[in-house]
């Protein structure tokens, strides 16, 4: 079985300030994990992903996520946060194990709000 | 290129009544997903095509839903005798492989948002 939890329903940073969102992941073999973000009225649009690798991953926008194997955490950061980074983000997990789930399993979105 | 096209955006209908929604993947995406989002509740997987395979309907909540992929393309999504529980953003996802080895992201469309009054 796979899992994620975004234990935040909501961020608030000031602009120009340094944001976290943070994320938490169960899977029985390697994770492959992802984050999207989603705009209002739109559907969901890929920023990242972690296979294998540097833990540090880069995306689109300046966002940047750390994948932490120990703590099973994948946490997106940006060092200096736009208001125009208002939006819905969602992480998502796949187990890449030989058993494991083609079909990604998504947290219940953080709601992140940066203040002018 | 195009990407996912969802129809319709906005559907509004009465308890009981049939709805269908339409995915048109992107050309050459043999993966293909259905989730609902409901207000607070993340996204719910409800059903996963992959080529020629047999759909994994596993996420389906009930027997009043049910999903067909003509030609390994355009996918509809059937909900019989709707319920005001079944109102949500439905968002349909395609990838261009489902397979182990497929470590890609989903490419989502705007989603089909339903109201069952």
């Amino acid at each position: 079985a796979q899992s994620v939890a975004q234990p935040e329903d909501q961020v608030n940073v000031a602009e120009g300030n340094p944001l976290t969102v943070k994320c938490t992941y169960s899977v029985s073999g390697n994770p492959y994990l992802f984050w999207y973000v989603q705009y209002p009225n739109r559907g969901l649009q890929f920023l990242l992903k972690y296979i294998t690798g540097d833990n540090l991953v880069k995306g689109s926008y300046g966002f940047e996520a750390e994948f932490n194997k120990s703590q099973t955490s994948f946490h997106l950061k940006k060092p200096s946060a736009l208001v125009s980074d208002s939006a819905l983000y969602f992480c998502a997990v796949r187990d890449e194990s030989s058993g494991g789930s083609y079909i990604p399993t998504f947290g219940r979105g953080t709601s992140l709000i940066v203040h002018p | 290129g195009a990407g996912v096209s969802q129809s319709p955006s906005n559907k509004v209908t009465e308890k009981g009544k049939d709805v269908e929604l339409r995915c048109d993947p992107i050309s050459g995406h043999t993966a293909l997903y259905w989730y609902r989002q409901s207000l607070g509740q993340g996204l719910e997987f409800l059903i996963y095509f992959q080529g020629n395979s047999a759909p994994d309907k596993s996420g389906l909540p009930s027997d009043r839903f049910s999903a067909e992929r003509t030609g390994g393309s355009v996918s509809t999504l059937t909900i019989q005798r709707t319920q005001q529980e079944d109102s949500a953003v439905y968002l349909c996802a395609s990838s261009p492989r489902g397979s182990q080895t497929n470590t890609g992201e989903l490419f989502f469309g705007e989603g089909s948002r339903l109201t069952v009054l």
